[in-house]
């Protein structure tokens, strides 16, 4: 049962171009959604997150987009740059427990130079 | 100001040994979450712990898994028997008392069982 979910396994940008993650998720408890970037053979890393009070969050070249209707949220990352290419990781959380993050499987990102 | 540390990074063990993982928090930080993720997938929450107390643990596995935050040291993930679908890699995160939700995370020690 996959409450939160990344359909891309993978996605390839061109240096400079705009990168556009995507992570759906089934349960309308959620109330609060993080985004990690993964580097190989480490942990992940905090990047961004929003509440559902909210439709968009934005920090510097990274923005989440969050459509409660659709249950889908996204990552913007515009310019795309080299040290960009990692495994980007949505994960979820409810007003109930809400130090229990769910997460989605990730997608790699690639940036091509 | 260090981050969380985990230790070891790898670890080797045989099927029925046990395995001791160990996670010290970012300083000032009295909120201790573990996590494990298996090859391919996203991670799963184990357990929550604040200084001697284990706050939820419904992440864990009934049998052979326990989980400790003393008053003085690292939290320690243990696992005891240890069997071949034990491998994967465990995550320690850890939160300031206000923020819970942003959680800050060790590199992880990857437990191989042969």
């Amino acid at each position: 049962d996959q409450q939160v979910k990344q359909n891309s396994p993978s996605l390839s940008v061109q240096e400079g171009r705009i990168s556009i993650l995507n992570c759906d998720y089934t349960n309308s408890m959620f109330d609060y959604f993080l985004w990690y970037k993964k580097y190989p053979a480490e942990g992940p890393t905090f990047l961004i997150s929003i509440s559902s009070i909210k439709d968009k969050n934005e920090d510097g070249r990274f923005t989440v987009f969050l459509n409660k209707s659709a249950k889908h949220l996204s990552l913007h990352i515009v310019p795309s740059q080299p040290g960009d290419s990692a495994v980007y990781f949505c994960a979820a959380s409810d007003w109930d427990s809400n130090y229990q993050l769910i997460w989605g499987a990730g997608t790699k990102l690639i940036i091509k130079p | 100001n260090a981050g969380v540390m985990q230790n070891p990074r790898h670890l080797v063990r045989r099927r029925g040994q046990e395995a001791r993982l160990r996670c010290s928090p970012m300083k000032g930080h009295s909120h201790v979450y573990w996590y494990r993720q298996l090859p391919e997938e996203g991670l799963k929450f184990m357990v929550y712990l604040q200084k001697e107390n284990i706050i939820d643990e419904s992440g864990m596995p009934k049998e052979r898994f326990s989980a400790e935050f003393p008053k003085e040291g690292p939290s320690i993930l243990r696992i005891q028997q240890v069997v071949r679908g034990d491998s994967a890699a465990y995550f320690c995160a850890s939160s300031p008392g206000t923020e819970k939700n942003i959680q800050y995370f060790g590199a992880g020690t990857r437990l191989s069982v042969l």
